[in-house]
C-alpha cells in the first residue's frame, strides 16, 4: 500500500520555467523525503524535511511541509533539461525509524 | 565501492525458475533494505536489516521470498518458483545508521 500520492502524475514544461510537485499522507510521520528516479536507473536522495520543519532549500530546490494538511511540494527553480525525470515522495511514519512509504511519482519532462 | 552495487542489473527467468538477486552495499552501512517497484508505481518496502539481522520482513509478498545477509555485509534476495506478478525492479538500498539511504541502480526482473 502507499501512503503518500503526488499531483500531477505528469507535468511538461520549458527549460527556465519553476516545476512544483505536490505530495499528500495519510499518516503522522518522522520526516519526507523526496527523490529524483531517471528512467531506468535507481532513486537519488534530494532532501528530507522533518515534521517540526517547515520548509527546506538545496539549490534550485525548496520543500515546505505542512502537517495539518498532511503535505509537502517540491519546487524546481530555473528547470534544466536534465531535471527530466520521475520524482518521488517517501514518508518514514511515525513509529519506525527506518521503513519508507513511496507515492506513485510525478513524471516531469523539461523540455530545452 | 562508490555506492550500492546490483546484480544482475537485468533477468529474465521462466515462470516456475527460482532467482537470486545480489546486493553489495556501501562498505561500513550498518542498515540494509530491498524495495520492490512496479511498473509506473513507487517502491515498496520488502524488508531491513541491521547488520545480519532481518529486524523487518512483513513486506515480503509471499513465501516464496527469502532474504539473507549473513556476514552483515552483501545480501541475497532469492525468489522460489518465480510468477509473472513477481515482475519488476527489485531496489537495494543501505545507510549508516540514521543518515541518507543510498540507492543500488536495481534489478531488473522480467518472468516471462
Amino acid at each position: 500500500s502507499q501512503q503518500g500520492e503526488e499531483d500531477p502524475q505528469a507535468l511538461s514544461i520549458q527549460e527556465g520555467e519553476n516545476a512544483t510537485m505536490n505530495c499528500s499522507y495519510k499518516t503522522s510521520i518522522n520526516n519526507l523525503q523526496w527523490y529524483r528516479q531517471n528512467s531506468g536507473r535507481g532513486l537519488v536522495h534530494l532532501i528530507l524535511i522533518r515534521s517540526n520543519e517547515r520548509e527546506k532549500h538545496s539549490g534550485r530546490l525548496r520543500v515546505t511541509l505542512d502537517t495539518s494538511k498532511k503535505s509537502s511540494s517540491l519546487l524546481i527553480t530555473a528547470s534544466r533539461a536534465a531535471d527530466t525525470a520521475s520524482y518521488f515522495c517517501a514518508t518514514e511514519i511515525k513509529g519506525s525509524n527506518y521503513k519508507l512509504t513511496f507515492g506513485k511519482g510525478t513524471l516531469l519532462t523539461v523540455n530545452p | 565501492g562508490a555506492g550500492v552495487s546490483q546484480s544482475p542489473r537485468y533477468k529474465v527467468a521462466k515462470r516456475g525458475q527460482d532467482v537470486a538477486l545480489r546486493c553489495d552495499p556501501i562498505s561500513g552501512h550498518v542498515s540494509l533494505f530491498w524495495y520492490q517497484q512496479a511498473l509506473g508505481q513507487g517502491p515498496e518496502f520488502l524488508t531491513y536489516f541491521q547488520n545480519e539481522a532481518q529486524l523487518d520482513k512483513s513486506g515480503l509478498p509471499s513465501d516464496r521470498f527469502f532474504a539473507e545477509r549473513p556476514e552483515g555485509s552483501v545480501s541475497t534476495l532469492k525468489i522460489q518458483r518465480t510468477q509473472q506478478e513477481d515482475s519488476a525492479v527489485y531496489l537495494c538500498a543501505s545507510t549508516p545508521e540514521g543518515n541518507t539511504i543510498y540507492f543500488g541502480e536495481g534489478s531488473w526482473l522480467t518472468v516471462v
